[in-house]
């Protein structure tokens, strides 16, 4: 089946570094990236979509300066938080929807196995 | 403004008992109802999904079913077993959007 491959699965950081999470899909092209952030006992929130080769697009209150995503390939997508602080620690999780029939459809979206984000 | 209201937050069934989990939705433009299974660390895994112009779908010990009219669906877990313990999350999407919102996540625990 497609899978995403999702790097690191945890990191600890200082505060005001910058942290790179990587999602690559392994058996397949991702047009689209979603990246999504999750705190603890809560439910995925949509941070924002990319397609690949165009900017990405942020959800409301989402700061694009400080979440920097690049869809540059179709395997490859990278958040990047910058100067990052204790509060965006969080579990940060992306999907990919492919190029095939069936991985261009909704049920065809794979989730990476997600990155736990720890800022002290 | 939650799209997808999902209930309980926890549950605990017994081993062999029936988990029921549901959520409710507003916006009528949703065509797409998704269950996402998600293990601890884990990202979400697709469990089953359903369209709206169908009442129920059942996949193995998995059925969800569909009530348009009051725009509320559940997942009902069959014969639950410890190997179900883990937190599952309602979706729902538009065509046109294309993006998911997601309930706030049931934690089940499946007893021995």
């Amino acid at each position: 089946g497609a899978v995403v491959s999702q790097h690191p699965s945890w990191v600890i950081c200082k505060s005001g570094t910058s942290v790179k999470i990587e999602c690559r899909s392994l058996d397949f092209q991702a047009t689209t990236m979603f990246w999504y952030r999750q705190f603890p006992k809560q439910s995925l929130m949509l941070m924002a979509t990319s397609n690949e080769g165009s900017k990405a697009t942020y959800e409301q209150g989402v700061e694009k300066d400080k979440f920097l995503i690049n869809h540059a390939s179709l395997t490859l997508s990278t958040l990047t938080v910058t100067s990052a602080h204790p509060e965006d620690s969080s579990f940060y999780i992306c999907s990919a929807r492919g190029t095939t029939s069936k991985m261009g459809t909704r049920e065809g979206y794979t989730f990476g196995s997600g990155t736990r984000l720890t800022v002290v | 403004q939650q799209q997808v209201k999902q209930s309980p937050q926890s549950l605990i069934v017994q081993k062999g008992g029936i988990s029921i989990i549901n959520c409710a939705y507003e916006n009528t433009a949703f065509d797409y109802f998704p269950w996402y299974q998600q293990f601890p660390g884990k990202g979400p895994a697709l469990l089953i999904a359903i369209r709206p112009d169908v009442s129920e779908k059942k996949e193995g010990r998995f059925t969800i079913s569909f009530n348009k009219s009051a725009k509320q669906f559940s997942l009902h877990i069959m014969d639950s077993q410890p190997g179900d313990s883990a937190t599952y999350f309602c979706a729902a999407s538009t065509y046109n959007f294309n993006k998911f919102y997601f309930g706030s996540g049931t934690k089940l625990n499946v007893k021995p």
